[in-house]
């Protein structure tokens, strides 16, 4: 089993949709877990940090499920702009440990439509 | 404020010849990254330092790569002799608390 593995892309949907992406894990130790976005021919971005607690900004809403090891994303509302691919990373290093190495899926891509 | 600043931003070289590449911190961040992108092999991390000492290099290709970073502001990738395969974009990362700040990459072409 790969350490992080996502959702297998590309997703297409119309704008308006509501889209959800999940990335699961395999070390049951991780403690920190984001969401970055990349535009084509660009750096990735941070997207949102994902807490114990669920959080969300605006449309976009982060969920962490330690019984069953993975994030989520939901995109509500979904937008021409949120056309990119969604990156999952998992830090599976335990509290209080030096390790900053963070494990990188491979990415979901998403293109809205008009 | 300042993100992480690489330079040069694009590189074309020759087979054979040494490729340096340049990279600034967020001032602040204990942690530095260097990583690489293709197509085909997706975002894989070369080496990290913490507080300018490196930890892990074994994403690092071969001997061909090495990694330095003298002082908590700087750090430089080198290639030696360049080779077309490593045709790529290097990005450097930083980080602090939180997730790491990617500096906007350096597209390298060894023809």
């Amino acid at each position: 089993r790969k350490e992080v593995e996502q959702d297998p892309g590309p997703f297409n949907v119309p704008e308006g949709a509501t889209v959800a992406f999940n990335c699961t894990y395999s070390n049951s130790a991780s403690q920190s877990f984001f969401w970055y976005r990349q535009d084509c021919r660009k750096e990735p971005k941070l997207l949102m940090s994902v807490y114990s607690s669920g959080n969300e900004d605006g449309r976009f809403t982060a969920q962490l499920n330690r019984a069953s090891q993975y994030i989520s994303l939901l995109i509500r509302d979904s937008k021409l702009s949120d056309s990119a691919t969604y990156l999952c990373v998992v830090n599976p290093s335990i509290v209080g440990g030096n390790n900053r190495k963070l494990i990188w899926g491979l990415g979901t891509s998403l293109a809205v439509n008009p | 404020d300042a993100g992480v600043i690489q330079s040069p931003r694009h590189e074309v070289t020759e087979m054979g010849q040494e490729v340096t590449l340049r990279c600034k911190p967020i001032s602040g961040h204990n942690s530095l990254f260097w990583y690489r992108q293709t197509m085909m092999r997706g975002l894989e991390l070369l080496i990290y330092f913490n507080n300018n000492v490196p930890i892990d290099d074994s994403g690092m290709p071969e001997d061909r790569f090495s990694a330095k970073m003298p002082n908590a502001s700087f750090s430089t990738l080198k290639i030696q002799p360049s080779e077309p395969r490593d045709s790529a974009v290097y990005f450097c990362a930083s980080r602090g608390q939180g997730g790491p700040s990617f500096g906007p990459g350096t597209r390298l072409t060894v023809l």
